[in-house]
């Protein structure tokens, strides 16, 4: 089953909206939570999120983890067209001091209109 | 900015024969991974890498796939006798293990025909 859960799959917003997309996830040794943009090919990292209830902010982006909910949002505020991309979600998993693997979600693909 | 490099940007190789994807990760980090996405699907975690070993990988990760770090800065993935499935885009990443996050290359895009 999936461990990591995005919604909505695709969402489609003119310039100047604000978004939010949402990532749940269902793991047994949670460490953090991270997101990613992918445009054409690579992942970038936005945030890592271990600390439920703080708030990581950068620009117009900003992202917050619920661990009791096993939940997290991303939001995007006054959206323009360079935001359109796949975001993704990923849970890293503690089980070794070394490696810790990313267990990814499907990606929300949001295309901001002008 | 550093950079995760990988090379070839794009492979087309045969069914059956051994691929090597090359990976130049960041000099100070100390973890390295492969991970694959197969066209409209999710990242996949391969392999991680830490001290010379590996030190997590998955199913995926079966006797046909092998992990090298030659060089103290290279580090490759090779896949022996390619099948159709294994076309995907492959990614490298590299982490230096302080809750920075991962950084990815820009990926080799692997088409086995």
């Amino acid at each position: 089953e999936d461990k990591v859960v995005q919604s909505p799959l695709s969402l489609v917003v003119h310039e100047g909206d604000t978004v939010t997309l949402n990532c749940s996830y269902e793991v047994t040794n949670f460490r953090s939570l991270l997101w990613y943009k992918q445009e054409k090919k690579a992942p970038t990292f936005l945030f890592m999120l271990t600390s439920s209830g703080i708030e990581k902010k950068s620009g117009r982006l900003s992202s917050i983890l619920d661990k009791k909910e096993l939940s997290s949002i991303l939001n995007i505020t006054a959206t323009q067209t360079g935001d359109s991309a796949i975001y993704l979600c990923a849970v890293e998993e503690d089980w070794s001091n070394a490696g810790n693997m990313l267990t990814f979600g499907g990606g929300t693909r949001l295309m901001v209109k002008p | 900015e550093p950079e995760v490099t990988q090379t070839p940007s794009h492979q087309v190789t045969q069914m059956g024969q051994e691929v090597i994807l090359r990976c130049v990760p960041i000099s100070n980090h100390l973890y390295f991974y492969w991970y694959r996405q197969i066209l409209g699907q999710k990242v996949e975690f391969l392999v991680s890498f830490y001290n010379n070993e590996i030190s997590e990988k998955s199913e995926i990760f079966d006797d046909q796939f092998s992990v090298e770090r030659p060089d103290g800065s290279n580090f490759t993935l090779k896949i022996r006798s390619t099948k159709l499935e294994d076309s995907a885009m492959y990614f490298c990443a590299s982490d230096h293990g302080f809750n920075y996050g991962y950084t990815f290359g820009s990926g080799t895009r692997l088409t086995v025909v």
